[in-house]
């Protein structure tokens, strides 16, 4: 089935670092994309997603671009903060039944921004 | 702004309890969902529901069933819950080939 691998973490950066945590998938047919972060204490949060090849999500500083040569969709951001620390999910979305749409996560990526 | 509540944020049961989580929706979404997070493993999806009445298994279902009587509440039960089911437990609804939308979790704590 479809799958998801994201860096393992823990992440730790200092403020205005550059971040990139690491996200490929294995898909059959052409799935969508997404970045969901999780702040602690909460749910998941849509960060950015991409839907096609090429296309690049963005959000809050943050962007991504979906590779399908390479099955990739990279997160990255020029200048992290203290308050972007969260545990951040790559995944993918397959059409099921009723044309619902299940999402395959990755296991997380931790991230922490020290000042 | 969508959204999405559960009925505890936290909850400590004995294990052979009967347990529900409850999650409803204001957004008159057809998907509902609810996933397992655990440290290490990521979110895996234990049911899913695309109508009323309607509901599929996910990746792993075992020791749960759940119950959508209206569209706007998706419960899991845990008919006997045991020890290996203290997790985090989160819903999510979404409309077809639209983003997911996450409630703020149940974590759950079976003695």
């Amino acid at each position: 089935g479809d799958s998801v691998t994201q860096m393992e973490g823990p992440v730790t950066l200092s403020e205005e670092a550059f971040l990139t945590i690491n996200c490929t998938y294995t898909a059959t047919g052409y799935p969508s994309l997404f970045w969901y972060v999780q702040y602690p204490g909460e749910g998941l949060q849509l960060l950015l997603k991409a839907t096609k090849a090429d296309d690049k999500g963005s959000n809050k500083g943050f962007e991504a671009t979906y590779r399908k040569e390479t099955t990739s969709f990279h997160l990255e951001k020029g200048s992290v903060q203290v308050s972007d620390s969260a545990v951040y999910f790559c995944a993918l979305s397959e059409t099921g039944w009723g044309g619902s749409e299940k999402l395959v996560f990755g296991k997380g990526t931790k991230l922490t921004v020290n000042p | 702004d969508v959204k999405v509540t559960q009925s505890s944020r936290y909850l400590v049961k004995r294990t052979g309890e009967k347990v529900f989580l409850e999650c409803v929706q204001d957004m008159d979404h057809e998907n509902m969902f609810w996933y397992r997070q655990d440290p290490g493993l990521g979110l895996r999806l234990i049911y899913f529901s695309y109508d009323v009445k309607m509901k599929e298994k996910g990746d792993i279902p075992e020791g749960y069933s759940v119950s959508r009587e209206k569209k706007e509440r998706f419960s899991l039960i845990l008919e006997s819950a045991s020890t290996n089911q203290t997790s985090m437990y989160l819903c999510a609804t979404g409309q077809v080939q639209e983003t997911q939308y996450f409630g703020p979790g149940t974590r759950l704590l079976v003695l």
